[in-house]
């Protein structure tokens, strides 16, 4: 299950640059993944999601990397731009189950 | 675009009172959540409904309960607000069935102030 930390992860990055964002997750049953941004004051919105059968899926300027051998997910975030800054959180659903367990989030910062 | 509402954007309450926070979807999704959120704790799951009349303890269930009459309706109830019950309050809807369409899709969140 996911640990509860005191303090959320933090990443901080130049306008334009790329982002990566990272998440590890526990269940080797999860079968379905989704990446979710949240904005200050404002409920998770979907960002993109990849199934256990691939190891990889693009969307606009994200991307979206699976690897089921160390159990990690990461978000590519291309070209960031100020509207980027947001809570990122991770997401994994256990086959069978009819609820999504939640990873902690990383607050991403976008500098001028 | 699934739409997911809550009653208020922002509650302020006494310590005692019966606080009902109210959600509605308009999508025809089985599945509704209630979460609560707290700085450095994430999303913990409160209750979840996979039908009417039906639900499920969450992660943290205690001093809340709920309620589900009505598909596209999902009412989270405290019976008797307590300060720590301060929180972010977040309803969330999920699909069953179809190909990926297994994503909760959330509301806009009720900040909960109980004094």
């Amino acid at each position: 299950g996911e640990s509860v930390g005191l303090h959320l992860p933090t990443l901080s990055v130049q306008e334009g640059d790329n982002s990566i964002i990272n998440c590890a997750y526990s269940n080797s049953a999860s079968d379905y993944f989704i990446w979710y941004k949240q904005e200050s004051g404002k409920g998770p919105q979907f960002i993109i999601d990849i199934r256990s059968n691939m190891d990889k899926r693009q969307g606009q300027r994200v991307t979206v990397l699976l690897n089921k051998t160390v159990k990690h997910l990461s978000l590519q975030i291309a070209a960031t731009q100020p509207g980027d800054s947001a809570v990122y959180f991770c997401a994994e659903n256990i086959m069978g189950a009819q609820k999504l367990v939640f990873g902690q989030g990383t607050r991403l910062t976008i500098n001028p | 675009d699934v739409k997911v509402t809550q009653s208020s954007r922002y509650l302020v309450k006494r310590t005692g009172e019966k606080v009902f926070l109210e959600c509605v979807q308009d999508m025809d999704h089985e599945n509704m959540f209630w979460y609560r959120q707290d700085p450095g704790l994430g999303l913990r799951l409160i209750y979840f409904s996979y039908d009417v009349k039906m639900k499920e303890k969450g992660d943290i269930p205690e001093g809340y309960s709920v309620s589900r009459e009505k598909k596209e309706r999902f009412s989270l109830i405290l019976e008797s607000a307590s300060t720590n019950q301060t929180s972010m309050y977040l309803c969330a809807t999920l699909s069953r069935g179809r190909r990926h369409t297994d994503t909760q899709y959330f509301g806009p969140g009720t900040r909960l102030t109980v004094l």
